[in-house]
């Protein structure tokens, strides 16, 4: 059981917008700590996505956008692609745990 | 290019050790922070342990606490994980994974592909 919430799916049809939640509390998002988010397509190592809640790393389209409000944090997808189809985490660091954690991870599936 | 490369994954039994290592390359290794996440089999990310540029920071989450080491050497440009006292859920797919700075507190970036640790009798 994470400390940090994301829900097990999303799906979208292509062309679509969909938004991925990310609720923590006051021990890590709500303590200030920024949120990063990865992407991960079945059967590959994890990709940094989104950084400092709403950065993008260079090479990600801007399709992909992230934004942090109080306890939560959240990732907007639009324009689906098929490509887009995989499971994304978010992450934040725990000031209680004194550790990082992640969300338990959302699959997106494109229909 | 930043590479990653993880070894040393085994089918051990439970209570016995391993040790993994992570080969770094393509950058100032010991300019940046390192970490090990583990990926239970069709499960998510779980943050295993991390260790700053300079080994003053290190952490641990606590489902390996007292049982893990992490260490690196820098002259090596290597990351290691020392794994006692082996439980069944630790079976995992564990990456290293590079922060983006030297502070334990940065984000991660790249991740290599992983080395498959598998705890059974």
């Amino acid at each position: 059981q994470s400390v940090v919430t994301q829900p097990p799916s999303v799906s979208g049809a292509p062309g679509q917008r969909v938004t991925i939640s990310c609720t923590g509390s006051s021990s890590n998002i709500g303590a200030g700590y920024d949120v990063h988010w990865y992407q991960q397509i079945p059967g590959t190592a994890p990709k940094l996505l989104i950084y400092g809640n709403s950065n993008r790393p260079s090479g990600v389209p801007d399709r992909f956008s992230g934004s942090k409000s109080g306890t939560s944090a959240s990732l907007a997808i639009t324009g689906l692609q098929a490509e887009d189809e995989a499971d994304y985490y978010c992450q934040s660091y725990d000031s209680s745990l004194s550790g990082w954690v992640f969300g338990g991870g959302t699959k997106l599936t494109v229909l | 290019e930043v590479q990653l490369v993880e070894s040393g994954g085994d089918l051990v039994q439970p209570g016995r050790s391993l040790r993994l290592s992570c080969a770094a390359s393509g950058f100032t290794f010991d300019n940046y922070a390192m970490h090990w996440v583990r990926q239970a089999p069709g499960k998510g990310l779980e943050w295993v342990s991390g260790i700053s540029w300079n080994s003053a920071n290190i952490g641990y989450a606590d489902s390996v606490k007292g049982r893990f080491t992490i260490s690196r050497d820098n002259a090596k440009n290597s990351l290691y994980l020392q794994m006692n006292s082996l439980r069944t859920e630790d079976t995992a797919l564990y990456y290293c994974v590079k922060g983006v700075s030297g502070s334990y507190f940065s984000w991660f970036d790249p991740w290599g592909q992983g080395s498959l640790v598998t705890v059974s009798s």
